[in-house]
């Protein structure tokens, strides 16, 4: 099956900062989404992304579909930020979402 | 209401007592999905089911079993609780032909 690595697997930041996290993928897809997990568990969809670029507010992603790759990129970061990240995607000859393990974002006030 | 709805929120169960969560969603998808997450990890598929007849086994479905009662509702079974069944438990839904997912907020589980 299709392979997702989130990276870094940890960061963290003083509030205000800017950040990439980056989403590798081993296969084409026809949907990528990056969700937060806020620290009481919910997973919020942020960006359903499968090429191109979206933005909203401070968070915007870019999914260059052909290099198999995905970024987020969070701006003037708050502590609200803090939690984790996953990219999940949905490779091209199949039709389940398939997680990476994350990026888990700390940021300091 | 939200659009998936999980029940309950939390449990704690003894090993080896069955137990039921449970999935219904207001979206109108076909496609529904239960995922499990353990600390420090990303979600892992555990079944799927594209309508009422179509489920289908995801990559961790040993030790679980799902029934899907209508399309709005799809529930997951642990046949014989065990510890290392303690897990965040998330249902999801999709429409076939578009490829957004909606999780609900989550069910967690705990197998003393």
């Amino acid at each position: 099956g299709i392979q997702v690595e989130q990276s870094p697997p940890d960061l963290i930041l003083q509030e205000g900062a800017n950040s990439t996290l980056r989403c590798n993928f081993s296969d084409s897809v026809n949907n990528l989404q990056w969700f937060h997990q806020n620290p009481w568990g919910q997973l919020i969809n942020l960006f359903y992304i499968p090429s191109g670029t979206k933005q909203n507010g401070r968070l915007s992603a870019t999914t260059v579909a052909t290099e198999r790759y995905s970024l987020l990129y969070i701006s003037s970061s708050q502590t609200t930020d803090s939690g984790v990240y996953f990219c999940a995607v949905v490779e091209t000859s199949g039709s389940r979402l398939t997680f990476g393990e994350g990026t888990q974002l700390t940021v300091n006030p | 209401d939200a659009d998936v709805t999980q029940t309950p929120r939390n449990r704690i169960t003894k090993t080896g007592k069955r137990i039921m969560l449970e999935c219904s969603q207001t979206k109108g998808h076909d496609r529904m999905y239960w995922y499990r997450q353990d600390p420090g990890l990303g979600l892992r598929l555990i079944y799927y089911s594209f309508d009422v007849k179509d489920i289908n086994k995801g990559e961790i479905s040993d030790g679980y079993s799902v029934s899907r009662q209508a399309q709005a509702k799809f529930s997951l079974s642990l046949e014989s609780a065990i510890p290392n069944q303690t897990a965040l438990y998330f249902c999801a839904t999709s429409e076939a032909g578009t490829y957004g997912y909606t999780f609900g907020s989550g069910t967690r589980l705990t197998v003393v």
